[in-house]
């Protein structure tokens, strides 16, 4: 039962253009959402972030939405540029550091 | 630097070959974890340990152990491998001191074959 999903296994968007990879849960008891990023041969890296108390949260290009009656999050980079091409991974909590539940990753390509 | 370290990162062997694939933190961080990648199913937790001597089932630990006998170390133990643990292996750790940031820190990845 996967609790964390990520229907779209592949993204191409054009450089310069905005991102947009989204993710929805099951479980309403997750109270904190996380996006990792990750290039291969590498293990993934914290991207950003968002609580269950807010609906939006941004970093620079990066911006996580979160919808809660919908169950959904997704996330905003906004210009795309090549080195985000990546595999991205959205994460939920349900009330402890140690234990995420990961979706299963959505492989983003920005084009020249 | 603060890092998390992995060995070894590539590793072919044998049903039923023990092997040990070590986990090392230098950021004092009480929380480590390990998880398996595999295609269309993302990262799933295998073991966690919320400390020294503390450890816990995740998602799918048929088939792993785990110890905790010092703070920085969490090895992950495969008694008899078989061919359906062939996977991406990732090590993880973090902090409870902060009681809003949740991020975990991956090593580098193991990518086990099991032939």
């Amino acid at each position: 039962d996967q609790q964390v999903k990520q229907n779209s296994p592949s993204l191409s968007v054009q450089e310069g253009r905005i991102s947009i990879l989204n993710c929805d849960y099951t479980n309403s008891m997750f109270d904190y959402f996380l996006w990792y990023k990750k290039y291969p041969a590498e293990g993934p890296t914290f991207l950003i972030s968002i609580s269950s108390i807010k609906d939006k949260n941004e970093d620079g290009r990066f911006t996580v939405f979160l919808n809660k009656s919908a169950k959904h999050l997704s996330l905003h980079i906004v210009p795309s540029q090549p080195g985000d091409s990546a595999v991205y991974f959205c994460a939920a909590s349900a009330g402890g550091a140690q234990k995420l539940v990961f979706g299963q990753g959505t492989r983003l390509t920005i084009n020249p | 630097e603060a890092q998390v370290t992995q060995n070894p990162r590539y590793l072919i062997t044998v049903t039923g070959k023990k092997l040990t694939v070590t986990c090392s933190q230098n950021m004092n961080h009480e929380y480590m974890s390990w998880y398996r990648q595999d295609p269309g199913l993302g990262l799933r937790q295998i073991y966690y340990s919320m400390n020294v001597e503390v450890t816990d089932k995740g998602d799918v630990p048929e088939g792993y152990k785990v110890s905790r006998k010092e703070k920085r170390n969490f090895p992950l133990i495969l008694e008899s491998p078989s061919p359906n643990q062939t996977s991406l292996y990732f090590c993880a750790s973090t902090t409870n001191r902060d009681a809003f940031s949740y991020e975990q820190y991956f090593g580098p990845g193991t990518r086990l074959t099991v032939t």
